[in-house]
């Protein structure tokens, strides 16, 4: 069973803080991995990608990536009271159909 | 240019009620799935195609079927609702590539 793992939250941040979001994956082989962020009531909607080592950054978010350790994460810098919402982890493994195993996401809860 | 449509947004069915929710896209894509969330949890794939009379199963198939017999439409069918299926469904689909274009979601109730 390949495992995608996040803290669940909630994460608390003051505005115009870093909040800072952990995700673990459990198949060595996955090849993309992907940031999704969700409003209460809403359909998740993509934030970001990473495919490579390193950072990537677009705006106030920046994903990071360590294969070696299996983790993705993800900074909000700047952090709004608009960035309140759920943020999924989603990893793209070695299987066919292009399929998303997804964590249970983490809540974040910026404070004005 | 719609996205992802799904159909309908809120259902309540009676225990060993049927019925089947829709899903279109308008992108060309070949890449479609079905995901249901639980409250307070992530997405779990029930069904997935990659291009139209091709569907595969996901992690949680049992108690649905799909069909797909065009590139546009991909829809969901429920047998026999049971409680364990109420949920919010979700429809995505993808060229290739990137992450998912999603659906608004169907809110569904079994009671």
């Amino acid at each position: 069973q390949k495992e995608v793992e996040q803290n669940s939250g909630p994460l608390s941040v003051p505005e115009g803080a870093i909040a800072s979001l952990n995700c673990t994956y459990s198949d060595r082989g996955s090849q993309s991995f992907f940031w999704y962020r969700q409003y209460s009531g809403k359909s998740p909607e993509l934030i970001m990608f990473i495919y490579s080592n390193g950072d990537k950054e677009d705006g106030r978010f920046t994903a990071q990536l360590n294969k070696a350790s299996q983790y993705v994460s993800l900074l909000i810098r700047d952090s709004q009271p608009s960035d309140s919402a759920t943020y999924l982890c989603a990893v793209k493994g070695q299987t066919a159909g292009n399929k998303l195993t997804f964590g249970g996401g983490t809540r974040v809860l910026v404070k004005p | 240019n719609a996205g992802v449509t799904q159909t309908p947004k809120f259902r309540i069915l009676k225990i060993g009620q049927s019925m089947t929710l829709q899903c279109t896209q308008d992108m060309n894509h070949n890449y479609m799935y079905w995901y249901r969330q639980d409250p307070g949890m992530g997405l779990k794939l029930i069904y997935y195609s990659v291009g139209a009379g091709i569907t595969d199963k996901g992690e949680v198939p049992n108690g649905y079927n799909v069909s797909r017999s065009t590139t546009e439409d991909f829809p969901l069918r429920l047998e026999l609702a049971a409680p364990s299926q109420t949920s919010v469904y979700f429809c995505a689909s993808i060229n290739q590539g990137s992450g998912y274009t999603f659906g608004s979601g169907t809110r569904l109730t079994v009671v």
